[in-house]
């Protein structure tokens, strides 16, 4: 099956860890991108990638981290210096060039205990 | 102003009402623009993808893009209680980021 896998699901962590959080798509997509929902603050960019080897910033992007190593796979590393890293992370991936439209993951929920 | 503006409800309407769920956008740049919807803790689903102005239709569903009063619509008719959930609007330019509405609570009442 086609289709964009996240893992874990679910994810807990002590405070002052960092952890990474999986993102893999099989649907030959250039395209990837990482959200992160809260309550009442819809979907907000931590990163995304156009082309492997190359990513850039979104709105939020202080206190992750990734990397485009292969076209398949988009990794957000969560640092400690993010303040307050409990959210539901999305990610996403889209052809790319005139296809924008995007196939989202199941997500993960993450909590820092 | 932001960049995408969608009212967050709750809207709530009787099974088998037409629904209107609208977002208005400032960037005169954007020409892709989707609806997405979310059930509780899941990731959002591709509901509908328009390119520039003009009308879409998928079953129950149409898409509206209004490129000149930059408002995008989705009418959802006879609606049924499965299609409650949070609603959100999407938009990007070419080979750009894609932004998101902040999404509007739907409830349809049986």
């Amino acid at each position: 099956d086609g289709g964009i896998t996240q893992s874990p699901k679910y994810l807990f962590r002590k405070e002052g860890q960092n952890v990474t959080l999986s993102c893999e798509q099989n649907l030959n997509h250039d395209a990837m991108y990482w959200y992160r929902q809260d309550p009442g603050q819809g979907l907000r960019l931590i990163y995304y990638s156009q082309i492997v080897n190359d990513f850039q910033k979104g709105d939020i992007a202080e206190g992750y981290s990734v990397s485009r190593e292969k076209k398949e796979s988009f990794p957000l590393t969560v640092t400690s210096a993010q303040k307050n890293p409990t959210a539901f992370y999305l990610c996403a991936s889209s052809i790319g060039r005139d296809r924008a439209e995007a196939f989202f993951g199941q997500g993960t929920r993450l909590t820092v205990v | 102003q932001k960049e995408v503006e969608q009212d967050p409800g709750p809207l709530s309407v009787p099974e088998g009402a037409i629904v209107s769920l609208n977002c208005t956008y400032s960037n005169s740049a954007f020409q892709y623009f989707m609806w997405y919807r979310q059930y509780s803790r899941k990731g959002p689903e591709l509901l509908m993808y328009t390119y520039s102005s003009g009308n879409k239709e998928d079953g129950r569903f149409t898409a509206q893009v209004d490129k000149s009063s930059k408002y995008i619509s989705l009418f959802i008719r006879d609606s049924q209680p499965s299609d409650s959930a949070t609603y959100l609007c999407a938009m990007s330019a070419r080979d750009d980021k894609i932004i998101f509405g902040k999404g509007t609570r739907l409830h349809i009442l049986p």
